[in-house]
């Protein structure tokens, strides 16, 4: 019944080594957000998709890529992860229903760990 | 000032207490309020859409008051399975972020045996 589906569930990754981060909805939603948290901190948006429309926030580092190839997924890439990257990355679903108007509540899925060693 | 506020806390109150949060905004325009509940190491879970007139699910009590830009949440007869972070969340609806939500950081409820 899961309709937020992230992959992997942990990831390790070296230095400096590309990683990608997996996410996949079933709720056919238009707006796919990409959340990182620290521990004890608000979750903080790097992105999001508005359909194919992709609105990056202003202080999201470039390392920090996403792509989104359909409606069903969306991919978080870090092109050279620091130790400062280590964190919970949540990506969530919402129902837009027009440009005007805001979003109701958000799907999360369970959020992949990330560790940089 | 940070776009939502709220008190770290943490809390720890006894099995059976009642107990608020607060949660203050500084956009005006702000349209659409929520409390989400965060357990450790787990996602934020939607609890509760707040609505103008104020709502009620069972033992929990949301609050608007547009005037002072706060919302609350009021938790009567805690369990142990309400320990968790409980999470602020606004819509600004400024242009251009109509899609997107603001978190505050989160209070910590810990209720004790």
């Amino acid at each position: 019944d899961a309709m937020v589906i992230q992959n992997p569930r942990y990831q390790v990754t070296q230095f400096g080594k590309p990683v990608t981060l997996s996410c996949s909805q079933t709720l056919n939603h238009n707006v796919m957000y990409w959340y990182q948290q620290k521990s004890s901190q608000a979750p903080k948006l790097l992105f999001h998709y508005y359909d194919k429309d992709f609105n990056n926030e202003a202080d999201t580092p470039d390392n920090f890529q996403s792509r989104r190839p359909n409606t069903s997924f969306c991919f978080l890439d870090i092109r050279s992860p620091g130790l400062g990257d280590a964190a919970m990355y949540l990506c969530a679903t919402s129902r837009a229903t027009s440009l005007g108007q805001g979003v109701e509540k958000l799907f999360f899925g369970s959020g992949t760990q990330l560790s940089v060693l | 000032r940070k776009e939502v506020e709220q008190d770290p806390g943490p809390f720890n109150v006894p099995e059976g207490a009642t107990v608020a949060f607060n949660c203050t905004y500084s956009n005006s325009a702000s349209q659409s309020f929520f409390w989400y509940r965060q357990d450790c190491r787990k996602e934020p879970k939607l609890l509760m859409s707040v609505y103008s007139s104020g709502n009620e699910d069972g033992r929990f009590t949301a609050q608007l008051n547009r005037a002072s830009q706060y919302i609350s949440l009021l938790i009567r007869d805690s369990k142990l399975s309400d320990s968790a972070t409980y999470l602020c969340v606004v819509n600004p609806f400024s242009s251009g972020s109509a899609r997107q939500l603001t978190f505050g950081s989160g209070t910590q409820l810990t209720v004790l045996p």
